[in-house]
């Protein structure tokens, strides 16, 4: 595709549910990052991948995150037993190279916690 | 810990002003300093980058200056325009190498009134 897709775009979530949220990153980029935006705030680091590898998980608030990048393309960013304060913008980012500065990013998937 | 303030978080102006944005970040060791565009429902499209060794970029009707001794950032939008109404976000990646992990201010919503 033209650009970084993210897939659903919205999603309603019982509190204690599990969520996926996909990303479809630029086809032949190398690196993938996983943000978290909260509402009225700037996004927050989660996740980078490297083709399939996880170089840097810092950001995942608990161990109720989890992301994966099999075939080093389309990533996946799993919650489980989601609360309240998972509520947020979920938007994924790629780049050509690794750590390029170039970073393109999707739309985002809006998750709401009820 | 590397914080990123923006002020104001909002702003409003006519047509045809001159504007500034300010970015403060608490550590001086940054990796480079980014300025990007967020349009509602939508993810982010970067503006200008200014790596660590340099004073300023521009781009069209845009100007970043960057001071690092005083942890400072300015984006500078000449004879705005409607179009330009977004929300405006700086970003640091802190340390002396490419991590890669954009350390995010909160932002500052700018409308531009025809």
């Amino acid at each position: 595709g033209a650009g970084v897709s993210q897939s659903p775009r919205y999603k309603v979530a019982k509190r204690g549910q599990d969520v996926a949220l996909r990303c479809d990153p630029i086809s032949g980029h190398v690196s993938l990052f996983w943000y978290q935006q909260a509402l009225g705030q700037g996004p927050e680091f989660l996740t980078y991948f490297q083709n399939e590898a996880q170089l840097d998980k810092s950001g995942l608030p608990s161990d109720r995150f989890f992301a994966e990048r099999p075939e080093g393309s389309v990533s996946t960013l799993k919650i489980q037993r989601t609360q309240q304060e998972d509520s947020a913008v979920y938007l994924c980012a790629s780049s050509l190279a690794p750590l390029a500065e170039k970073l393109f990013f999707g739309s985002g998937t809006q998750l709401s916690v009820l | 810990k590397q914080e990123v303030t923006q002020i104001p978080a909002a702003l409003s102006v006519p047509e045809g002003e001159n504007l500034v944005l300010n970015c403060s970040f608490t550590d001086s060791a940054i990796y480079n300093l980014q300025w990007f565009r967020q349009d509602p429902g939508k993810g982010l499209t970067s503006l200008l980058l200014i790596q660590s060794s340099q004073r300023e970029q521009t781009s069209g009707r845009l100007n970043a200056s960057l001071d690092k001794s005083s942890g400072r950032s300015t984006l500078y939008i000449a004879a705005s325009q409607p179009g330009d109404s977004a929300t405006y976000l700086c970003a640091v990646i802190h340390g002396s190498s490419n991590t890669g992990k954009l350390i995010f201010g909160q932002g500052t919503t700018l409308q531009v009134k025809p």
